[in-house]
């Protein structure tokens, strides 16, 4: 079982839409979590930190649910430019090993 | 520019050559890590640096694959004796400090697309 598992997608919704990713961590000591956004044949980029209490940032609203290890990410009014692979990723404690361990990441395309 | 930058950015290699990839971190980053990304899948990690110490070579699949950060700013990357199986895009990344909590971001390199013939 991989250590952090994604719906792989592809998404294909409307400009306009709402779209919901999901995310699994196996596990349950990990400290930190993050959705990145890799547009193709480029680097990924970091889009957010997630925390306990939820957070928001302008269209992009992203939770944690410890108790489930589950992530998820929320676009709203989604734009052309959403268009991208999304990918969670989790920090795992682990003494100084600071690695993200990303999942395999979710595709998105946003349609005219 | 100030971001991570990474050479070459292509690399094809024949089956059994050796290759070296070279990252550029930002200036002042403490931190580096190597992750390599097969086609379609999330990064995996390779190996991390704190300075010129190599903290943490889990993630190296294999004793074909070596890295080094002599000085502690710029870093390379060997594979030797390539096979099919290492064609992949690697990564690099460094920050500022560790990347323990939500300041100290991971900025990537464009990466090196490395395809084995």
């Amino acid at each position: 079982r991989k250590e952090v598992e994604q719906d792989p997608g592809p998404f294909n919704v409307p400009e306009g839409a709402t779209v919901a990713f999901n995310c699994t961590y196996s596990n349950s000591a990990s400290q930190s979590f993050f959705w990145y956004r890799q547009d193709c044949r480029k680097e990924p980029k970091l889009l957010m930190s997630v925390y306990s209490s939820g957070n928001e940032d302008g269209r992009f609203t992203a939770q944690l649910n410890r108790a489930s290890q589950y992530i998820s990410l929320l676009i709203r009014d989604s734009k052309l430019s959403d268009s991208a692979t999304y990918l969670c990723v989790v920090i795992p404690f682990s003494g100084s090993a600071r690695q993200l361990t990303f999942g395999s990441g979710t595709q998105l395309t946003v349609l005219p | 520019g100030a971001g991570v930058s990474q050479s070459p950015r292509y690399k094809v290699a024949k089956r059994g050559q050796d290759v070296a990839l070279r990252c550029d971190p930002i200036s002042g980053h403490v931190s580096l890590f190597w992750y390599q990304q097969a086609l379609g899948q999330g990064p995996e990690f390779l190996t991390y640096f704190q300075n010129e110490a190599q903290l943490d070579k889990s993630g190296l699949p294999s004793d074909r694959f070596f890295a080094e950060r002599p000085e502690g700013s710029v870093s390379t990357l060997k594979i030797q004796r390539t096979q099919q199986e290492d064609s992949a895009v690697y990564l690099c990344a460094s920050s500022l400090i560790g990347a323990g909590g939500p300041t100290n971001e991971q900025f990537f390199g464009p990466g090196t697309r490395l395809t084995v013939l």
